[in-house]
């Protein structure tokens, strides 16, 4: 079974303090590792996909990089705006057709960013 | 059109009430999810559809009802629920991914349901 775990639970970081977030991951046969961010009481917002080791993709403060084992996410000179929640989730290969695009999720980093 | 739009936002219902909560996107997705969250938990997948057919269920209790009625909308019917069935509702969309490849999904805002 697919198995995602996010280090730490929750950051607190001033504005500009650069910090990465963790996401372990075990899984038979990746076919895909994602970023998500999730404000409260909002559906999570897509950032990343990942699928190879040493893949790395950026998007303005943010950079996703990738491992046989983890991804780290890069949060340079974050704003207060960048407070949210970050979710990592896998896909698995499941064989020749997947049934649906199947994610399982980590416990997300509540990460806080304080002006 | 880039958005899946859930509806209602909150729902507070009884626990002999019966209401369904919809989702609807237009971006040609053919696979559809709905997923249940609880407070700073990660999101947990209950059902997957895929062109229209119910492809996953995460062993989810009867007393919700999955359907897709066609490609651009799904729906999860609510009956006889219980207090702890309380969370955040989030339905997704995909491309279906073949054996190579996979896509993101895009999620919509969520219902909040409460259950008194």
């Amino acid at each position: 079974e697919d198995q995602v775990t996010q280090s730490p639970e929750a950051l607190r970081l001033q504005e500009g303090e650069s910090s990465s977030l963790n996401c372990s991951y075990t899984v038979s046969g990746l076919r895909g590792l994602f970023w998500y961010r999730q404000d409260p009481g909002k559906g999570p917002e897509f950032l990343f996909t990942l699928y190879s080791a040493g893949e790395e993709k950026e998007k303005e403060r943010l950079k996703a990089t990738l491992t046989k084992k983890e991804s780290f996410l890069h949060i340079t000179a974050p704003k207060p705006e960048d407070s949210a929640t970050y979710l990592c989730a896998v896909q698995e290969h499941r064989g020749i057709k997947a049934a649906g695009n199947k994610l399982t999720f980590g416990g997300g980093t509540r990460v806080l960013v304080k002006p | 059109d880039t958005e899946v739009t859930q509806t209602p936002k909150h729902l507070v219902m009884g626990m002999t009430n019966k209401k369904s909560l919809k989702c609807e996107q237009h971006m040609g997705h053919r696979a559809m999810y709905w997923y249940k969250q609880k407070a700073k938990k990660p999101p947990e997948l209950m059902f997957v559809y895929s062109y229209e057919k119910l492809s996953i269920n995460e062993s989810v209790p009867s007393r919700f009802s999955p359907e897709c009625p066609n490609s651009s909308l799904l729906n999860l019917h609510l009956h006889a629920l219980q207090p702890e069935d309380s969370a955040l509702y989030l339905c997704a969309s995909s491309r279906v991914g073949g054996s190579q490849t996979t896509y993101g999904y895009t999620f919509g805002s969520g219902t909040r349901l409460t259950v008194v």
